[in-house]
């Protein structure tokens, strides 16, 4: 069974340009949640996503970001507009339930 | 508000050194507890959980941690570390909607 997959593992944008990050769970995984790790800080809760379903965003920043985990593929969190504030670590965990989360490898952003 | 503290931010120890890593937590409900660890390079892995039972909780690799309600504490210990467990360390509590809250981190170097 593969681990939790995102990609790409390393993203590079220009401020004001979009950035797609992509999460596939572990295969029988309906339950997804997005953190963020900013430079010297520990994981922040981001969003929590069932399939179609958006479970919890109160983590998520008001503005330019966004999730979705549609029924087929994997999940997307998009940032719009990417300002410099925005290069952090995003990691993605999947959950066959809601008890253990099982963290992908992350992506890093690093807005120019 | 649901927070979780570790005390340590830098922890050196030389190999054979007994360790415990400190992880006091804010929540008023019923808590699942983790200890994560990220090596370097790597993704986030689960070293151990509770969820409820005994209050000492055995992962692996020889840690083991305890659940001390009283003092809302849940520390990780190891009576003999090595070189491998040189990493970073993260307290996290299962809070509302199954997110997990985090410590900042603790960062093991462990000297051979």
């Amino acid at each position: 069974n593969a681990g939790v997959m995102q990609n790409p593992r390393h993203l590079v944008r220009r401020r004001g340009q979009e950035a797609r990050l992509r999460c596939s769970p572990m295969k029988g995984h309906s339950h997804v949640y997005w953190y963020r790790q900013l430079p010297e800080e520990g994981l922040k809760f981001m969003v929590y996503l069932q399939k179609e379903n958006i479970i919890d965003e109160s983590g998520m920043p008001k503005e330019r970001f966004s999730a979705e985990f549609p029924k087929e593929g994997p999940s997307i969190l998009r940032i719009q507009q990417v300002v410099r504030g925005d290069s952090a670590a995003y990691f993605c965990a999947s959950s066959p339930d809601t008890y253990e989360q099982y963290f992908g490898p992350g992506t890093r952003l690093t807005v120019t | 508000a649901q927070s979780v503290s570790q005390h340590n931010h830098h922890v050196i120890l030389s190999e054979a050194a007994s360790l415990e890593l400190g992880c006091n937590y804010s929540y008023g409900g019923t808590v699942n507890l983790f200890w994560y660890v990220q090596y370097p390079g790597q993704h986030l892995q689960l070293l151990l959980k509770y969820f409820s039972g005994d209050p000492l909780v055995k992962g692996i690799k020889g840690f083991e941690a305890e659940f001390i309600k009283s003092k809302f504490s849940f520390n990780l210990r190891k009576p003999s570390v090595q070189w491998s467990d040189t990493a970073e360390y993260f307290c996290a509590v299962n809070g509302a909607t199954n997110k997990l809250i985090f410590g900042t981190g603790t960062l093991l170097a462990v000297q051979p």
